[in-house]
């Protein structure tokens, strides 16, 4: 069975500094990994994916997550946060013996303060 | 390319009726997925339907039913609606691929409230 740990349910930063999410998994197979984000009363948007290729994964916007096999991590980041950033965000799991169903963390909210 | 797109955007049904929710898949994608966002967590996965046929499903009661249709397009009903059933829910379709998990794109979203 899949499951997905987001470690903070919210997160404070100022504009202009690092922005780190935490995220841990459980996965019985090769997971493929994934962090949406959701703005409020919008859709949720795909930010990045780690499918097996490459363990530091680019995203939009500047954000970038390492997929860590060892530690069972998948943390998001990004060098200097931007008042656009504040948002909902989720990390999600999904394996290919599960039909691609997406497994959700709880989500983390992030607030960016000028 | 036209996105994902869910209809209709709000809906207030009382406790006990039946409700039909809408999706309209990205063009080129044949697998469409519902999921139900409760207010403050995370979406949970309801089912999912692949070139017109079920093709897994979460921890939900049989009274949540799907559709899929020849053009992909999906519905999701629900019947004998409860309070609990109070949610957004999330529609997200994909290419399904032999290889493995693909990217699903997701729409606005149905809010739904059962009063």
């Amino acid at each position: 069975a899949q499951s997905v740990t987001q470690l903070d349910s919210h997160v404070s930063v100022s504009e202009g500094t690092p922005v780190l999410l935490r995220c841990n998994y459980s996965s019985s197979y090769s997971p493929s990994l994934f962090w949406y984000v959701q703005h409020p009363n919008k859709g949720l948007q795909l930010l990045l994916k780690y499918t097996s290729a490459a363990t530091l994964v680019k995203g939009i916007n500047g954000f970038e997550a390492e997929f860590k096999k060892s530690e069972t991590s998948f943390h998001l980041t990004k060098p200097s946060a931007h008042m656009s950033d504040a948002a909902e965000y989720f990390c999600v799991v999904s394996e290919f013996n599960a039909g691609n169903m997406l497994t959700f963390g709880g989500g983390t909210r992030l607030m960016v303060k000028p | 390319e036209t996105g994902v797109t869910q209809s209709p955007t709000h809906l207030i049904k009382t406790r006990g009726q039946q409700v039909t929710l809408r999706c309209s898949s990205q063009s080129g994608h044949n697998t469409v997925s519902w999921y139900q966002q409760a207010l403050g967590q995370g979406p949970q996965f309801i089912f999912q339907y692949y070139r017109e046929e079920e093709n897994g499903r979460g921890n939900f009661p049989p009274r949540f039913s799907g559709l899929q249709f020849p053009n992909y397009s999906s519905e999701l009903n629900v019947n004998a609606l409860e309070l609990d059933d109070s949610a957004l829910y999330l529609c997200a379709s994909s290419l399904g691929l032999a290889g493995g998990p693909s990217e699903q794109y997701f729409g606005p979203g149905t809010r739904l409230t059962v009063t």
